[in-house]
Protein backbone atom coordinates (compact mmCIF):
# COMPACT_ATOMS: atom_id res chain seq x y z
CA UNK A 1 0.00 0.00 0.00
CA UNK A 2 1.59 3.36 -1.14
CA UNK A 3 -0.97 5.95 0.83
CA UNK A 4 -0.49 7.96 3.47
CA UNK A 5 -0.14 5.77 6.95
CA UNK A 6 -0.68 7.45 10.54
CA UNK A 7 0.68 5.44 13.71
CA UNK A 8 -0.88 4.76 16.27
CA UNK A 9 -4.71 4.83 14.94
CA UNK A 10 -6.21 5.44 18.15
CA UNK A 11 -4.46 6.59 21.29
CA UNK A 12 -5.93 7.28 25.04
CA UNK A 13 -4.13 9.07 27.51
CA UNK A 14 -4.34 11.06 30.88
CA UNK A 15 -4.32 14.87 31.02
CA UNK A 16 -0.66 16.65 31.51
CA UNK A 17 0.80 13.03 29.74
CA UNK A 18 2.92 13.53 25.85
CA UNK A 19 2.03 12.01 23.39
CA UNK A 20 3.90 11.79 19.77
CA UNK A 21 2.10 10.55 16.64
CA UNK A 22 3.80 9.47 13.42
CA UNK A 23 3.11 10.44 9.87
CA UNK A 24 4.23 8.22 6.26
CA UNK A 25 3.49 10.15 3.54
CA UNK A 26 3.48 9.05 -0.18
CA UNK A 27 7.02 8.40 -0.87
CA UNK A 28 7.52 11.16 -4.06
CA UNK A 29 5.22 13.81 -2.13
CA UNK A 30 7.61 16.88 -0.89
CA UNK A 31 4.59 18.44 1.55
CA UNK A 32 3.17 16.85 4.26
CA UNK A 33 0.15 18.74 6.17
CA UNK A 34 -1.69 17.96 9.94
CA UNK A 35 -5.07 19.19 10.66
CA UNK A 36 -6.91 17.90 13.56
CA UNK A 37 -10.64 17.55 12.89
CA UNK A 38 -13.70 17.34 15.71
CA UNK A 39 -17.35 15.91 15.39
CA UNK A 40 -19.03 18.09 13.08
CA UNK A 41 -16.05 20.39 11.39
CA UNK A 42 -14.15 19.96 8.80
CA UNK A 43 -10.58 19.25 9.05
CA UNK A 44 -8.72 22.21 10.75
CA UNK A 45 -5.06 23.46 9.39
CA UNK A 46 -2.29 22.88 12.16
CA UNK A 47 0.96 23.35 9.79
CA UNK A 48 2.69 21.99 7.05
CA UNK A 49 6.37 21.14 5.54
CA UNK A 50 7.69 21.21 2.55
CA UNK A 51 10.51 18.78 2.59
CA UNK A 52 11.75 19.56 6.27
CA UNK A 53 10.77 23.07 6.19
CA UNK A 54 7.82 23.76 8.14
CA UNK A 55 6.58 26.78 6.33
CA UNK A 56 3.37 27.94 8.22
CA UNK A 57 1.72 26.89 11.27
CA UNK A 58 -1.89 27.86 11.97
CA UNK A 59 -2.64 30.11 15.34
CA UNK A 60 -4.26 26.88 16.64
CA UNK A 61 -1.14 25.18 17.20
CA UNK A 62 -0.31 26.12 20.58
CA UNK A 63 3.28 25.96 22.43
CA UNK A 64 2.10 22.45 23.33
CA UNK A 65 2.52 21.65 20.28
CA UNK A 66 5.16 20.57 17.96
CA UNK A 67 5.73 19.05 14.79
CA UNK A 68 8.98 17.74 12.92
CA UNK A 69 10.13 16.67 9.69
CA UNK A 70 13.84 16.02 9.54
CA UNK A 71 14.66 14.06 6.69
CA UNK A 72 11.73 14.78 4.54
CA UNK A 73 10.02 12.26 5.04
CA UNK A 74 7.52 10.90 8.03
CA UNK A 75 6.81 13.39 10.72
CA UNK A 76 6.04 13.62 13.88
CA UNK A 77 2.93 15.54 15.51
CA UNK A 78 3.74 15.67 19.91
CA UNK A 79 1.58 17.16 21.79
CA UNK A 80 2.89 18.02 25.67
CA UNK A 81 0.95 18.32 28.50
CA UNK A 82 -2.46 16.97 26.93
CA UNK A 83 -5.63 18.57 27.94
CA UNK A 84 -9.43 17.12 27.74
CA UNK A 85 -9.82 19.36 24.54
CA UNK A 86 -6.70 18.08 22.76
CA UNK A 87 -9.38 15.00 22.18
CA UNK A 88 -10.15 15.12 18.49
CA UNK A 89 -9.19 13.17 15.37
CA UNK A 90 -5.60 14.01 14.19
CA UNK A 91 -5.10 13.84 10.24
CA UNK A 92 -2.05 13.78 7.66
CA UNK A 93 -1.37 14.40 4.20
CA UNK A 94 0.48 14.98 1.56
CA UNK A 95 0.77 16.84 -1.86
CA UNK A 96 3.49 16.64 -4.74
CA UNK A 97 2.82 20.29 -4.96
CA UNK A 98 1.39 23.48 -3.59
CA UNK A 99 -2.05 23.97 -4.00
CA UNK A 100 -2.37 20.47 -5.40
CA UNK A 101 -4.38 17.24 -4.19
CA UNK A 102 -3.53 16.13 -0.66
CA UNK A 103 -4.25 12.67 -0.01
CA UNK A 104 -5.25 11.84 3.78
CA UNK A 105 -4.03 9.08 6.45
CA UNK A 106 -6.44 7.25 8.44
CA UNK A 107 -5.72 9.23 10.94
CA UNK A 108 -5.30 8.98 15.16
CA UNK A 109 -7.73 9.48 17.03
CA UNK A 110 -6.72 11.04 20.51
CA UNK A 111 -8.83 10.97 23.70
CA UNK A 112 -7.48 12.71 26.58
CA UNK A 113 -9.10 11.13 30.11
CA UNK B 1 -9.14 35.51 6.24
CA UNK B 2 -9.79 32.42 4.13
CA UNK B 3 -12.72 30.37 4.47
CA UNK B 4 -15.01 28.23 3.57
CA UNK B 5 -18.99 28.00 4.06
CA UNK B 6 -21.11 24.56 3.44
CA UNK B 7 -25.00 25.91 3.61
CA UNK B 8 -25.94 22.37 4.07
CA UNK B 9 -25.61 20.43 7.24
CA UNK B 10 -27.37 17.37 6.69
CA UNK B 11 -29.24 16.74 3.52
CA UNK B 12 -31.47 13.47 3.65
CA UNK B 13 -32.49 12.29 -0.53
CA UNK B 14 -34.43 9.07 -1.81
CA UNK B 15 -32.48 7.14 -4.32
CA UNK B 16 -32.50 8.55 -8.14
CA UNK B 17 -33.00 12.02 -6.61
CA UNK B 18 -30.73 14.78 -7.82
CA UNK B 19 -28.59 16.39 -5.79
CA UNK B 20 -26.74 19.95 -5.13
CA UNK B 21 -24.80 20.41 -2.31
CA UNK B 22 -23.59 24.26 -1.71
CA UNK B 23 -20.14 25.50 -1.31
CA UNK B 24 -19.07 29.05 -0.91
CA UNK B 25 -15.44 30.45 -0.05
CA UNK B 26 -13.69 33.75 0.20
CA UNK B 27 -10.25 34.62 -0.59
CA UNK B 28 -9.04 37.53 -2.66
CA UNK B 29 -6.11 35.45 -4.35
CA UNK B 30 -6.18 32.56 -6.82
CA UNK B 31 -7.50 29.32 -5.33
CA UNK B 32 -8.07 25.64 -6.09
CA UNK B 33 -11.04 23.72 -5.30
CA UNK B 34 -11.79 20.34 -4.36
CA UNK B 35 -14.61 18.32 -3.14
CA UNK B 36 -13.82 15.33 -0.26
CA UNK B 37 -16.11 12.81 0.66
CA UNK B 38 -15.44 10.19 3.72
CA UNK B 39 -17.48 6.98 3.55
CA UNK B 40 -18.62 5.20 7.10
CA UNK B 41 -15.31 4.12 8.61
CA UNK B 42 -12.73 5.45 6.14
CA UNK B 43 -10.63 8.27 5.76
CA UNK B 44 -10.72 11.27 3.42
CA UNK B 45 -10.82 10.43 -0.58
CA UNK B 46 -10.25 13.14 -3.01
CA UNK B 47 -13.36 13.66 -4.97
CA UNK B 48 -12.71 16.12 -7.67
CA UNK B 49 -10.85 19.36 -7.89
CA UNK B 50 -11.03 22.63 -10.26
CA UNK B 51 -7.50 24.21 -10.73
CA UNK B 52 -8.17 26.27 -13.45
CA UNK B 53 -10.35 25.90 -17.52
CA UNK B 54 -13.39 24.63 -18.07
CA UNK B 55 -15.18 25.53 -14.80
CA UNK B 56 -17.42 22.48 -14.71
CA UNK B 57 -15.40 19.32 -13.67
CA UNK B 58 -16.05 16.04 -13.46
CA UNK B 59 -15.13 13.31 -10.81
CA UNK B 60 -15.60 10.11 -9.72
CA UNK B 61 -18.50 7.97 -9.38
CA UNK B 62 -21.21 10.50 -11.49
CA UNK B 63 -20.07 13.53 -9.43
CA UNK B 64 -19.36 16.76 -10.66
CA UNK B 65 -19.20 20.62 -9.68
CA UNK B 66 -18.99 24.24 -11.07
CA UNK B 67 -17.20 27.00 -10.40
CA UNK B 68 -18.94 30.49 -10.64
CA UNK B 69 -15.94 32.40 -9.91
CA UNK B 70 -18.28 35.52 -9.58
CA UNK B 71 -20.34 34.02 -7.02
CA UNK B 72 -17.33 32.29 -5.33
CA UNK B 73 -18.90 29.44 -5.51
CA UNK B 74 -18.37 25.97 -6.20
CA UNK B 75 -21.26 23.32 -5.76
CA UNK B 76 -21.26 19.68 -6.14
CA UNK B 77 -23.93 18.27 -8.00
CA UNK B 78 -25.17 14.51 -9.23
CA UNK B 79 -28.05 13.48 -11.26
CA UNK B 80 -29.11 10.69 -9.26
CA UNK B 81 -27.84 9.42 -6.08
CA UNK B 82 -27.23 6.11 -5.10
CA UNK B 83 -27.84 4.17 -1.75
CA UNK B 84 -23.64 4.17 -1.78
CA UNK B 85 -23.22 7.70 -1.99
CA UNK B 86 -24.26 8.16 2.07
CA UNK B 87 -21.04 10.13 3.00
CA UNK B 88 -19.90 12.88 4.09
CA UNK B 89 -18.64 15.89 1.87
CA UNK B 90 -16.29 18.58 2.34
CA UNK B 91 -15.42 21.23 0.21
CA UNK B 92 -11.95 22.73 0.20
CA UNK B 93 -9.79 25.74 -0.57
CA UNK B 94 -6.14 25.47 -1.28
CA UNK B 95 -3.56 28.08 -2.18
CA UNK B 96 -0.21 27.67 -3.58
CA UNK B 97 1.55 29.18 -0.76
CA UNK B 98 0.13 25.84 1.08
CA UNK B 99 -3.09 27.56 2.98
CA UNK B 100 -5.40 25.39 3.42
CA UNK B 101 -9.27 25.66 4.52
CA UNK B 102 -12.15 23.12 4.69
CA UNK B 103 -15.74 23.55 5.26
CA UNK B 104 -17.48 21.94 7.97
CA UNK B 105 -19.16 19.15 6.42
CA UNK B 106 -22.58 18.14 4.42
CA UNK B 107 -23.42 14.76 5.86
CA UNK B 108 -25.95 13.12 3.28
CA UNK B 109 -28.62 10.02 3.53
CA UNK B 110 -29.83 8.54 0.40
CA UNK B 111 -32.92 6.36 1.73
CA UNK B 112 -33.12 2.85 -0.23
Amino acid sequence: DTGVSQDPRHKITKRGQNVTFRCDPISEHNRLYWYRQTLGQGPEFLTYFQNEAQLEKSRLLSDRFSAERPKGSFSTLEIQRTEQGDSAMYLCASSPEGGGAQYFGPGTRLLVL
Amino acid sequence: AQSVSQHNHHVILSEAASLELGCNYSYGGTVNLFWYVQYPGQHLQLLLKYFSGDPLVKGIKGFEAEFIKSKFSFNLRKPSVQWSDTAEYFCAVFTNAGKSTFGDGTTLTVKP
